[in-house]
């Protein structure tokens, strides 16, 4: 059964540069979300897609959008890129359930560093 | 939003040694999860406890949802035990808020 995937592992680009991080959920599972996590700090919520659809959203700038496909895979946007985005992007893939959605699993994360 | 604490920040422990980390929040969960992130920064699913206790070998968790704690149990660790243990909550519909981290240095 293979787990949460993410592409790349690690990305370099320069300020103002747009990127796309990309997100295969854990068999089963049909909702994506998103963090970024700077470093020496926990992980902190981007946004959530079900049904290719973004359902929650945490403190994060428009420059930051998502997108979820039929397949429940995931993208995520990030455009105009600042030094202060460099920071570990975490994927985390979960079930949707009647009451809320259930355990996170996470993808092993895209390091993206901004120059 | 809910407030996440976990303590201690660090912990170093000498292999063998027991320890208890520990997460307070400040409101109504529905979920709480706790992880060790490895140094690549994989975050590894340890427990899924939003109440009651659980063991996974020489690891168990104990969430008194009612008073708003939950406590990690690592006995006689070991080297692998090392690196960050994260602490998560969610409120029913809310975002996965995470604590700050503990940092476990297990020494030979």
């Amino acid at each position: 059964d293979a787990g949460v995937t993410q592409s790349p592992t690690h990305l370099i680009k320069t300020r103002g540069q747009q990127v796309t991080l990309r997100c295969s959920p854990k068999s089963g599972h049909d909702t994506v979300s998103w963090y970024q996590q700077a470093l020496g700090q926990g992980p902190q919520f981007i946004f959530q897609y079900y049904e290719e659809e973004e359902r929650q959203r945490g403190n994060f700038p428009d420059r930051f959008s998502g997108h979820q496909f039929p397949n429940y895979s995931s993208e995520l946007n990030v455009n105009a890129l600042l030094l202060g985005d460099s920071a570990l992007y975490l994927c985390a893939s979960s079930l949707s359930l009647a009451v809320d959605i259930g355990e996170q699993f996470f993808g092993p994360g895209t390091r993206l560093t901004v120059l | 939003g809910i407030q996440v604490e976990q303590s201690p920040p660090d912990l170093i422990l000498q292999e063998g040694a027991n320890s208890t980390l520990r997460c307070n929040f400040s409101d109504s969960v529905n979920n709480l999860q706790w992880f060790h992130q490895n140094p690549w920064g994989q975050l590894i699913n340890l427990f899924y406890i939003p109440s009651g206790t659980k063991q996974n070998g020489r690891l168990s968790a104990t969430t008194v949802a009612t008073e708003r704690y939950s406590l990690l149990y690592i006995s006689s660790s070991q080297t692998t035990d090392s690196g960050v243990y994260f602490c998560a909550v969610k409120p029913l519909w809310g975002k996965l808020q995470f604590g700050a981290g503990t940092q476990v240095v297990v020494t030979p």
